[in-house]
């Protein structure tokens, strides 16, 4: 079945920008079906939805990170991407890459998620 | 945005009580919603779609109901597994993706 595994830098010092990978394993990246999300969540909080991108490389991106992120699709390697800039600590969270099918817009599958702090 | 309130927060039940959790919609989505269940240190888990739609390999135990602003989980029967975060996801207007704050299942 596919699975996903994030991957980047466990701390990133303010004013930087955080960068992960999310590599897709037992599957492609190009599906008609499906598209791909990050999801962050602060330690002892909810969930904030990031962004998606589907394989063809179209995004949408949640307002409220404004212009300072992107998301991207490299199907040869079978992964997405994940670019923040300008990071502060309220950056600091568990960030998770999802599989979301089209069909009721469901997360059905989800990476076991990475940490990523903020701090000098 | 369509803001999704979830009660209660938290809760304290025992094994084997029937457990409902409450999402409320600020607009009309019809049966456009899905619930997670997160346990601590992992990632959520779909275990309801479509309001009602069981998803591949959940137990029965599990169920979803309502329609348009209010919608419930239920847990016929808590498991110790069952111990857990629960979310809830409107898929009605997206983008963006929008969830509940959260119901937390304690012993």
């Amino acid at each position: 079945q596919v699975q996903l595994q994030e991957a980047g830098p466990g701390l990133v010092k303010p004013s930087q920008t955080l960068s992960l990978t999310c590599s897709v394993s037992g599957g492609f990246i190009s599906t008609g079906s499906h598209y791909w999300t990050w999801i962050r969540q602060p330690a002892g909080k909810g969930l904030e939805w990031i962004g998606r991108v589907y394989a063809s490389g179209s995004t949408s991106y949640n307002p409220s990170l404004g212009s300072r992120v992107t998301i991207s699709v490299d199907s040869s390697k079978n992964q997405l991407s994940l670019q923040l800039t300008s990071v502060t600590a309220a950056d600091t969270a568990v960030y998770y890459c999802a599989r979301v099918a089209n069909r009721n817009v469901r997360l059905d599958v989800w990476g076991q998620g990475t940490t990523v702090t903020v701090s000098s | 945005d369509i803001q999704m309130t979830q009660s209660p927060s938290s809760l304290s039940a025992s094994v084997g009580d029937r457990v409902t959790i409450t999402c409320r919609t600020s607009q009309r989505i019809s049966n456009f919603l899905n619930w997670y269940q997160q346990k601590p240190g992992k990632a959520p888990k779909l275990l309801i779609y479509a309001a009602s739609s069981l998803e591949g390999g959940v137990p029965s135990r599990f169920s979803g109901g309502g329609s348009e602003t209010d919608f419930t989980l239920t847990i016929s029967s808590l498991q110790p597994e069952d111990f857990a975060t629960y979310y809830c996801q409107q898929t009605y207007s997206t983008p963006p993706l929008t969830f509940g704050g959260g119901t937390k299942v304690e012993i």
